[in-house]
């Protein structure tokens, strides 16, 4: 039962084009999602989060879109660059859990 | 600041044997949880450690057992290894039990890539 859902496994995206990370949910209970980027040989690193009582949050070219009534976050870079070829999780929880739910990630290739 | 290091990066067992893992966490991090990332896959949370106490676990068998000693590092036991434990290990750790909504935000190690055969 895969409750947080990546559908594009890759995805390649031309430097300083803008770069779109899609991401679903089933579990109507999870109230907080978060990215996290993952190079070779490293371990996650978080990105950007966003609470169910927002729709949006920006941090510097990282911005993350949250609909709720569809249950889809979406990550937005722009503009790409070269470091940001990575592997990136969306995750999620609700309130006061200490698990949290990942996505099978999706892997971006930033094009010089 | 030290991040969270674990040990060791790599190793190989066979089918039925027993391994430890280790992580030591963030310097002033007193939670520690364990995921099991398999190849292809999202990491998927084993459980979680606050004040020496297991405190959640995910849907893992009672094989998977773990310690949280008093200056907060971890270990993580397998017992009777399986072909399907091959995956990478990670550790994270974070300053508070309330979890990431309650900015116990999670810092990860670079994880222990264990292969059985």
């Amino acid at each position: 039962d895969q409750q947080v859902k990546q559908n594009s496994p890759s995805l390649s995206v031309q430097e300083g084009r803008i770069s779109i990370l899609n991401c679903d949910y089933t579990n109507s209970m999870f109230d907080y999602f978060l990215w996290y980027k993952k190079y070779p040989a490293e371990g996650p690193t978080f990105l950007i989060s966003i609470s169910s009582i927002k729709d949006k949050n920006e941090d510097g070219r990282f911005t993350v879109f949250l609909n709720k009534s569809a249950k889809h976050l979406s990550l937005h870079i722009v503009p790409s660059q070269p470091g940001d070829s990575a592997v990136y999780f969306c995750a999620a929880s609700d309130f006061g859990n200490e698990k949290l739910t990942f996505g099978t990630g999706t892997r971006l290739t930033i094009i010089p | 600041e030290t991040g969270v290091t674990q040990s060791p990066t790599h190793l190989i067992k066979t089918r039925g044997q027993q391994v430890t893992l280790r992580c030591s966490s963030q310097s002033g991090h007193n939670t520690v949880s364990w995921y099991q990332q398999a190849l292809g896959q999202g990491p998927q949370f084993i459980f979680q450690y606050y004040r020496e106490e297991e405190n959640g676990r995910g849907n893992f068998p009672p094989r998977f057992s773990g310690l949280q000693f008093p200056n907060y590092s971890s270990e993580l036991n397998v017992n009777a290894l399986e072909l399907d434990d091959s995956a990478l290990y990670l550790c994270a750790s974070s300053a508070t039990s309330a979890g990431p909504s309650g900015t116990g935000e999670l810092f990860f190690g670079e994880g222990s890539r264990l292969t059985v055969l």
